[in-house]
């Protein structure tokens, strides 16, 4: 099975700040990597496909990069709503699998 | 609009049986493939299981191999997750999604393997 890390587990930033999240494949899984982002009691919300693909209705300051075995989530200034936490899966290959998660919190 | 409803969490004891539902509405439920995912309390996403939108493929992760199967009933618009052998590490919220990526979950159904 693919295995997803991400970094960091979690982080602690401030309203307007950059922020970045990696996650890293333990083999080549070409672009086919999903971001997730799941709020407490809530399911969780598609972000972005095919490893930059914007999902319909989701803030442009969310983006996403990478190929092969390492991508980045980004959002470039951070709002009140983007505390969450963050997910990346793989749908490269069966088994799918997801990172482990990385929580957004407020500083 | 796209609504995924699951239903049939309960409290079993181990070893027992469960089935979940997930009933579907606003899409065309036979022209996607479906996922099961789970998230144990205060843990991260465990993808399950999948089957694709003809039935024909269906996959599971190693930890409900043998134990759980999927289905789905295109004129019902419903898929299914059968769960036997149930155990304690299976207690977790269920979610069912919505294609290949999945772009719609429903709201979960908490299943809870205690005695």
């Amino acid at each position: 099975a693919i295995q997803l890390t991400q970094s960091p587990s979690s982080l602690s930033a401030s309203v307007g700040d950059r922020v970045t999240i990696t996650c890293r494949a333990s083999q080549g899984i070409n672009s086919a990597l999903a971001w997730y982002q799941q709020k407490p009691g809530k399911a969780p919300k598609l972000l972005i496909y095919h490893a930059s693909n914007l999902e319909s209705g989701v803030p442009s300051r969310l983006s996403g990069s990478g190929f092969g075995t390492d991508f980045t989530l980004t959002i470039s200034s951070l709002q009140p709503e983007d505390f969450a936490t963050y997910y990346c899966q793989q749908y490269y290959s069966f088994p799918r699998t997801f990172g482990p998660g990385t929580t957004v919190d407020i500083q | 609009e796209v609504q995924l409803v699951e239903s049939g969490g309960l409290l079993v004891q181990p070893g027992g049986s469960l089935r979940l539902s997930c009933a579907a509405s606003g899409f065309t439920f036979s022209s996607y493939s479906m996922n099961w995912v789970r998230q144990a309390p205060g843990k991260g996403l465990e993808w399950i299981s999948y089957i694709s939108s003809t039935a024909d493929s269906m996959n599971y992760a190693d930890s409900v191999k043998g134990r759980f199967t999927i289905s789905r009933d295109d004129a019902k618009n419903s898929v299914y997750l059968q769960m036997n052998s149930l155990r304690a590490e299976d207690t977790a919220v269920y979610y069912c999604a919505k294609g290949g990526v999945s772009d719609y979950w429903g709201q979960g159904t908490l299943v809870t393997v205690s005695s």
